[in-house]
């Protein structure tokens, strides 16, 4: 089945320091998204990309879907406390009658002043 | 708040036994979807309903059941508990499906299994 992984596992920065996660996939996706899952949360919603080396930006975000679609990267400049939390990339495979969303191991982020 | 409510917040119960949890999606919305996540795992899929019917299934235990009523609301029911089952978890929504939208996450349901 589909395999999404994301490294680092846990990263530990100080405050101001830029961060960077990177999601692969097994397979080829049709689009990746992106959660964020603040401790004691749920996932929220951050930003779809669909299109074969899309790139987007949110404030101090930058999001970039691969050439190949089967890998992504978040980077976040200047790392702030309030970044704090557990971003999840995230992929749609189509099950046969259905469709799952196939979440990543996930990055922690962790931000020190 | 993403819309989607998920009853009870916290449970706490003892092995061998069965709880439901229950999952109120985004008005509008059709698709409904069970996740699980454990303290050192991310989110695994359990099982996918549009619109009532059963669309997608994942590695969704056989002591583990789920429905959708036709208001829309959804149930989880996880039954001959286990201490492994020990969890939070996630009821999402959407629209239509995950190919061309987002889903929205309730708060989740914390299951303690003693």
């Amino acid at each position: 089945g589909q395999q999404v992984m994301q490294i680092p596992q846990y990263q530990h920065v100080q405050e101001g320091e830029d961060f960077t996660t990177y999601c692969n996939s097994s397979t080829t996706l049709s689009n990746i998204q992106w959660y964020k899952q603040r401790p004691g949360g749920h996932p929220v919603f951050l930003i779809q990309l669909v299109k074969s080396g899309e790139v987007k930006k949110q404030k101090r975000l930058t999001f970039q879907f691969g050439e190949a679609k089967k890998n992504s990267s978040l980077h976040i400049t200047a790392t702030q406390t309030t970044d704090v939390g557990t971003y999840f990339c995230a992929g749609p495979t189509y099950t046969g009658g259905g469709n799952k969303l196939t979440f990543g191991t996930g990055t922690q982020l962790k931000v020190e002043l | 708040d993403s819309g989607v409510t998920q009853t009870p917040k916290h449970l706490i119960t003892a092995t061998g036994q069965r709880v439901t949890l229950r999952c109120s999606p985004r008005s509008g919305d059709l698709s409904v979807y069970w996740y699980q996540q454990s303290l050192d795992q991310g989110l695994q899929f359990l099982i996918q309903y549009y619109n009532g019917e059963e669309r997608a299934k994942g590695n969704i235990l056989e002591r583990f059941s789920a429905q959708q009523f036709p208001d829309l609301h959804s149930e989880l029911n996880l039954s001959s508990l286990e201490l492994g089952d020990s969890a939070l978890y996630f009821c999402a929504s959407s629209v239509g499906t995950v190919l061309t939208g987002e889903l929205f996450f309730g708060e989740g349901s914390r299951l303690t299994v003693l």
